[in-house]
């Protein structure tokens, strides 16, 4: 079975700061998605950015992006001027190619953006 | 475009009563599954769908039914509410096998007390 770590609980950062978040996983295939979600106050569960596993190259997104790390199993997230909109829970996730869209969740670190 | 509706949003149970939450799409998506949220503990699969009339179970499916009678609509029963059914439950879709697969799209949440 999969399993997904987020060893930061919580963390902060100063508004227009870059933070890193963290995500590490446990998994026997070679090919799998990887995603980062964030949930706003409002509860939300909103996509921020997927990495497919067979790609090399990092996925963007606007001010967020990845450091994929596959022999590692390491998928950490940056954000680059942090925004106050940026405050909130983001959580790390794992799907199987062949787990009928099942995600794994790790257990959330929760960003706060200080002004 | 709705994208996935829940309802309620909130609501209060006593120890041993039943209760449906409701979810619903209008994006013709295949698939369908239905998560909870605990503290300290990210989401957990509770049960899924590929279609209509197909369901499996997923990681923590005890206490739960599903149905699937249409592409839409994606119900989740509690026959006989416990306390530790106290969580948030998220409903997500995603298609299958075409343009957007592999991503979910999620509901908004409803919070579920049961005293």
């Amino acid at each position: 079975a999969q399993t997904v770590t987020q060893s930061q609980p919580e963390m902060s950062v100063q508004e227009a700061e870059t933070v890193t978040l963290s995500c590490t996983y446990d998994t026997s295939e070679n090919n799998y998605y990887l995603f980062w979600y964030k949930q706003p106050p409002s509860r939300q569960m909103i996509l921020v950015i997927r990495q497919e596993a067979y790609k090399q190259q990092n996925a963007t997104e606007n001010r967020f992006s990845v450091n994929f790390q596959k022999a590692a199993k390491s998928f950490s997230l940056k954000i680059s001027d942090s925004q106050l909109g940026d405050t909130a829970m983001y959580f790390c996730a794992f799907m199987s190619l062949f787990g009928n869209e099942k995600l794994t969740f790790g257990t959330g670190t929760r960003l706060t953006v200080i002004p | 475009n709705a994208g996935v509706t829940q309802t309620p949003k909130f609501q209060v149970l006593k120890t041993g009563q039943s209760m449906t939450l409701q979810c619903a799409q209008d994006m013709n998506h295949e698939y369908m599954s239905w998560y909870r949220q605990d503290p300290g503990m990210g989401l957990r699969l509770i049960h899924y769908s590929v279609g209509a009339g197909i369901t499996d179970q997923g990681e923590v499916p005890n206490g739960y039914n599903v149905s699937r009678s249409t592409t839409e609509d994606f119900p989740l029963r509690l026959l006989s509410a416990a306390p530790s059914q106290t969580s948030v439950y998220f409903c997500a879709s995603s298609p299958i096998g075409a343009s957007g697969a592999n991503v979910l799209t999620f509901g908004a949440g409803s919070r579920l007390t049961v005293l």
